[in-house]
């Protein structure tokens, strides 16, 4: 089984619409870190979270790292065609050493107009 | 602001030859990354480098790669006798240093393709 799962594995949403993004460890986390990747390019860090019952926004994207610190959402309000691209989520299990992540397989997300 | 740089964006070589990719870190960050993701596949991590050492590899990172930090600037990943399963999206990332609360700062990959 994964380490880290992410759900659902695609999305397709009517602009203006609302969404979630799901992503579950099997182990504790140390950190959970969201990335946004357009095909063919780099990964772009959106939030960082840390403490279990964490919630971070930035623009029309919160992140929440639940308490037992196992599972985080992503969630975009009112969506726009700007947000589609690959979302994935990246776990730092330990506190110790160089913070490797361990990346889930990615949400691709799109948005039609 | 800042980002990390990637050279070249795409390289293609036969397989058998040796291959070195290209980063140029975002200035001041103390440890580097180099992450791969197959076509289709999820990003893999393969090795972290601190103090001009390796801190961590995965098993991916056998003996055919190394990494190098050249320079005060470039930090490069080698790999020296390309097999077909080496074609992938090669990513190269860097985090200010020590601490737990500093993400890491991905360039836009090399990808490589073996023939």
């Amino acid at each position: 089984s994964q380490e880290l799962e992410q759900s659902p594995q695609s999305l397709i949403v009517q602009e203006g619409k609302n969404l979630t993004i799901n992503c579950t460890s099997s182990k504790t986390l140390y950190g959970l870190y969201w990335y946004k990747q357009k095909y063919g390019e780099g990964l772009i860090f959106l939030m960082m979270l840390q403490k279990g019952g964490e919630e971070k926004s930035h623009e029309k994207i919160t992140a929440k790292l639940d308490e037992k610190k196992q599972q985080s959402s992503l969630h975009i309000t009112a969506s726009q065609p700007s947000h589609a691209g690959i979302y994935l989520c990246g776990a730092a299990y330990s506190g110790a050493g160089s913070y490797q992540l361990t990346f889930g397989k990615g949400t691709k997300l799109s948005v039609i107009p | 602001e800042p980002e990390v740089t990637q050279t070249p964006s795409h390289q293609v070589t036969q397989m058998g030859q040796e291959v070195i990719l290209r980063c140029v870190p975002i200035s001041n960050h103390l440890y580097f990354y180099w992450y791969r993701q197959i076509l289709g596949q999820k990003v893999e991590f393969l090795v972290s480098f601190y103090n001009n050492e390796i801190s961590e590899k995965s098993e991916i990172f056998d003996d055919q790669f190394s990494v190098e930090r050249p320079d005060g600037s470039n930090f490069t990943l080698k790999i020296r006798s390309t097999k077909l399963e080496d074609s992938a999206m090669y990513f190269c990332a860097s985090r200010p240093g020590t601490g737990n609360n500093q993400p890491q700062h991905f360039g836009d990959g090399t990808r490589l393709s073996i023939l």
